[in-house]
């Protein structure tokens, strides 16, 4: 099946510092979403994005659906160790289906 | 219920056994999906129903894969004959509108 390309596929940061990822696609989607999975748990939804362009936060996450509608970008701000997990972005077209299309995930270690 | 409950949690199965995976889903919630995820990488597409129909179903790797969900409910997954292959962590996620909520997943070993 379809996967979308995250990158970076991991990343070890420093207690504090921001964390930037991002999400591209081939095809254009009109939803956008964000989760974190933990070992052993099954995805968490932190944000969801509906429209070209919107930037939504939730704490101190900050998700953009990106212009072009093919890719998305989330940032951490000022990162804490209990921000490790894989995060997973995923997009959905409801024109063209009702499947979510995930990406490959990209693993996060905070070292205090 | 409060979240999307999966059982069982961890199942373990000799190659050529049949295995049922169950799913209750938010109530109220009319979309239903399963999702297989392989050690490492994001979760893959199964099969998709909107209430009790099975609307797509692409995703099932072989006919040895099937899903139901007779009373729009809760679904079960079924794989015939396991294969090592099978093994992988088995997702339920219910949606409302356009935001899907999963569930904590089965891990299938096939040994």
């Amino acid at each position: 099946g379809q996967q979308l390309n995250q990158s970076p596929q991991s990343m070890f940061i420093q207690e504090g510092e921001d964390v930037s990822m991002n999400c591209t696609s081939s095809s254009i989607f009109n939803t956008w979403l964000w989760y974190k999975q933990e070992p052993g748990e099954g995805p968490v939804l932190l944000i969801a994005l509906y429209k070209a362009g919107e930037l939504t936060s939730n704490g101190r996450l900050t998700a953009q659906f990106g212009i072009t509608r093919k890719d998305s970008f989330l940032n951490i701000s000022a990162s804490i160790p209990s921000d490790v997990g894989i995060y997973f972005c995923a997009g959905l077209n409801s024109n063209t289906g009702n499947q979510f299309y995930f990406g490959t995930g990209t693993s996060l270690t905070v070292i205090p | 219920g409060a979240g999307v409950s999966q059982s069982p949690r961890y199942k373990v199965a000799k190659r050529g056994q049949d295995v049922a995976l169950r799913c209750d889903p938010i109530s109220g919630h009319v979309s239903l999906f399963w999702y297989q995820q392989a050690l490492g990488q994001g979760p893959e597409f199964l099969t998709y129903f909107q209430n009790e129909a099975q609307l797509d179903k692409s995703g099932l790797p072989s006919d040895r894969f099937f899903a139901e969900r007779p009373e729009g409910s809760v679904s079960t997954l079924k794989i015939q004959r396991t294969q090592q292959e099978d093994s992988a962590v088995y997702l339920c996620a219910s949606s409302r509108e356009s935001e899907a909520f999963f569930g904590q997943g089965t891990r299938l070993t096939v040994v």
